[in-house]
């Protein structure tokens, strides 16, 4: 168990457009979702949280209006980003939370490749 | 924040060798974890082991809170165990989430 899918797996898109990413969590509910960027050969870094029914939590640093981030449902969230421009390139992977124990695991989808020309 | 330190960075093997990757970290954490990133850039989870000893057939990784650190044992390595490994922590950070911090990872090679 425990699976959580993203789509697209890949996106190329023009400067200025807007492009969204969805995560889903298959087999559990999630109240609580991540999105990270990595670069390449880096680590991952977190953007934000969403919490399911209430606004997301962004890290320092992240423009959440270019980051858009719903989470309507306990197994959906999505991330749009806005105006995209070639420095938005990067790989973003959403992980969902689920109870473990007495704390919580993160399962983490495929990723997205995003390309902005 | 909480600051997390892997080693090796870099770490070059034999097929069937045996290896050990370290996990250090700054502060108390309530949730860790070990992922192994494929070439196409899957997380694929290895172990929640916020503390105390785990196995998964040729892998098992400890944990000592007390002293801040996680270790992840690799046995009789394959050319399949190729990628990267990651560490993440993080505290327990209120509304019923735990936020993970992650190391900058170890690129482990497996050679034929």
């Amino acid at each position: 168990g425990a699976v959580v899918s993203q789509h697209p797996s890949w996106v190329i898109c023009k400067s200025g457009t807007s492009v969204k990413i969805e995560c889903r969590s298959l087999d559990f509910q999630a109240t609580t979702m991540f999105w990270y960027r990595q670069f390449p050969k880096q680590s991952l870094m977190l953007m934000a949280t969403s919490n399911e029914g209430s606004k997301a939590t962004y890290e320092q640093g992240v423009e959440k209006d270019k980051f858009l981030i719903n989470h309507a449902s306990l197994t959906l969230s999505t991330l749009t980003v806005t105006s995209a421009h070639p420095e938005d390139s990067s790989f973003y992977i959403c992980s969902a939370e689920r109870p473990s124990g007495s704390g919580h695991e993160q399962f983490f989808g495929p990723g997205t490749r995003l390309t902005v020309l | 924040g909480i600051q997390v330190e892997q080693s090796p960075p870099d770490l070059i093997l034999q097929e069937g060798a045996n290896s050990t990757l370290r996990c250090n970290f700054s502060d108390s954490v309530n949730n860790l974890q070990w992922f192994h990133q494929n070439p196409w850039g899957q997380l694929i989870n290895l172990f929640y082991i916020p503390s105390g000893t785990k196995q998964n057939g040729r892998l098992s990784a400890t944990t000592v809170a007390t002293e801040r650190y996680s270790l992840l044992y690799i046995s009789s390595s394959q050319t399949t165990d190729s990628g990267v490994y990651f560490c993440a922590v993080g505290p327990y950070s209120g509304a019923g989430s735990y936020q993970l911090t992650f190391g900058k990872g170890t690129k482990l090679s497996v050679i034929p």
